[in-house]
């Protein structure tokens, strides 16, 4: 287990279609957070787990989102009903219990929608 | 609501120059600042970790420091390489545990 995995790495579909994304942790990661980073800007937070509590969402987190983690494993972020305005880098991080640790980042799923 | 902003938002050097990438934050309150490095098309590779009790951190020829008061923070980059042309992130944790709250990055381009 060498770092953060993100599947697949790009995914091109067209508009109307669902996607769905899976990021598999750093093992002894309990924390799990999901972003989405546009052309030219810094990642934005989407969504976050403890195990396998969501505990918080962005309002940038519309009805058409949804993110899981099952069991504290996997996780997955599903988008319903692309629109090209969901194109972007979709990155995934995931940190340790404990204080001070920092997060360490997947290489991301670049999502066209089309 | 926390804001972090990044100057300049793109610089280039020669190779062998000495640079410094500025962050600023709006609230001191932080936890944590990080540090993270991006290439073109990639995700975020982690360079420099500074806990809010910490003034400083370095790694290799790279520097951080923090002042918490003033909202700023400094990556100072020793002897610059072609290899070290990627775009820096910086990014504040507020709680721990909590979100990253990330600046826009400064593009950098060490030129041979």
């Amino acid at each position: 287990d060498t770092g953060v995995s993100q599947n697949p790495r790009h995914k091109i579909t067209k508009r109307g279609q669902n996607v769905t994304f899976r990021c598999d942790p750093i093992s002894e990661h309990n924390r799990l957070y999901w972003y989405r980073q546009t052309l030219g800007q810094g990642p934005e937070f989407l969504t976050y787990f403890q195990n396998e509590a969501q505990l918080e969402k962005s309002r940038l987190l519309s009805d058409r989102f949804s993110a899981e983690r099952p069991k504290g494993s996997f996780s997955t972020l599903e988008i319903q009903r692309t629109e090209q305005g969901d194109s972007a880098m979709y990155l995934c991080a995931s940190s340790p219990p404990g204080t001070y640790y920092g997060y360490t980042f997947g290489s991301g799923t670049r999502l066209t929608v089309v | 609501k926390q804001e972090v902003t990044q100057i300049p938002a793109a610089l280039s050097v020669p190779e062998g120059e000495n640079l410094v990438l500025n962050c600023s934050f709006t609230d001191s309150a932080i936890y944590n600042l990080q540090w993270f490095r991006q290439d073109p098309g990639k995700g975020l590779t982690s360079l420099l970790l500074i806990q809010s009790s910490q003034r400083e951190q370095t790694s290799g020829r790279l520097n951080a420091s923090l002042d918490k008061s003033s909202g700023r923070s400094t990556l100072y980059i020793a002897a610059s390489q072609p290899g070290d042309s990627a775009t820096y992130l910086c990014a504040v944790e507020e709680t721990s545990g909590s979100r990253l709250t990330f600046g826009e990055g400064t593009q950098l381009t060490v030129n041979p």
